[in-house]
């Protein structure tokens, strides 16, 4: 099946820095979707991306479908932004999701 | 608009006990995902349905395990004689189902499952 690999794991932030976090996925892909688990554990919807540029306030994702990389931006971190961000892929012809491992961001004051 | 509706939020079951989430999806959604997300794993896909037609179980553990979505009420995952190791969070997913194979997936806020 389809892998998807994340990095970095895991990321640690001052307040107003800005960051980013990549996926790399194995194949080609008719579905990426990025999500926020926050410290409650509720999924997040932050971008439906299976190609090209999103931006949602501090938020912002590319996805680059020919070289198989999607990279989520986020901008004058917050301490809210604190979580987990996961990346998910499905191949063509699928419609279950395909999860990366995650990169666990703590925003500090 | 409300979201993907799970119920309980929490749950606390037995070895051997049953256990029944449900999840109701977003209105004018007709298909919906089960994910689970064991400790220290990512989330893993476990099944898709239609109303009454489960579509894809390929991720569904053979034994005590079932899931429903009939013509009318909520999606259920039912869980028999549970054990430890089924505690996870369980989480739904639900999406509109038009003929495109792209499709945004909704979450719901999860089931906790917590067995002794």
């Amino acid at each position: 099946g389809i892998q998807v690999e994340q990095s970095p794991p895991d990321l640690i932030l001052q307040e107003g820095a800005n960051s980013t976090l990549r996926c790399n996925f194995s194949d080609s892909v008719n579905n990426l979707q990025w999500f926020h688990q926050n410290p409650w554990g509720q999924l997040i919807n932050l971008f439906y991306i299976p190609s090209g540029t999103k931006q949602n306030g501090r938020l912002s994702a590319t996805t680059v479908a020919t070289e198989r990389y999607s990279l989520l931006y986020i901008s004058s971190s917050q301490t809210t932004d604190s979580g987990v961000y996961f990346c998910a892929v499905s191949g063509a012809g699928s419609y279950q999701l395909t999860f990366g491992k995650g990169t666990k961001l703590s925003v500090i004051p | 608009n409300a979201g993907v509706m799970q119920n309980p939020r929490h749950l606390v079951r037995r070895r051997g006990q049953e256990a029944r989430l449900r999840c109701s999806p977003m209105k004018g959604h007709s298909h919906v995902y089960w994910y689970r997300q064991l400790p220290e794993e990512g989330l893993k896909f476990m099944v898709y349905l239609q109303k009454e037609n489960i579509i894809d179980e390929s991720g569904m553990p053979k034994e005590r395990f079932s899931a429903e979505f009939p013509k009318e009420g909520p999606s259920i995952l039912r869980i028999q004689q549970v054990v430890r190791g089924d505690s996870a969070a369980y989480f739904c997913a639900s999406s509109p189902g038009t003929p495109r194979s792209q499709e945004t997936q909704y979450f719901g806020p999860g089931t906790r499952l917590l067995v002794l």
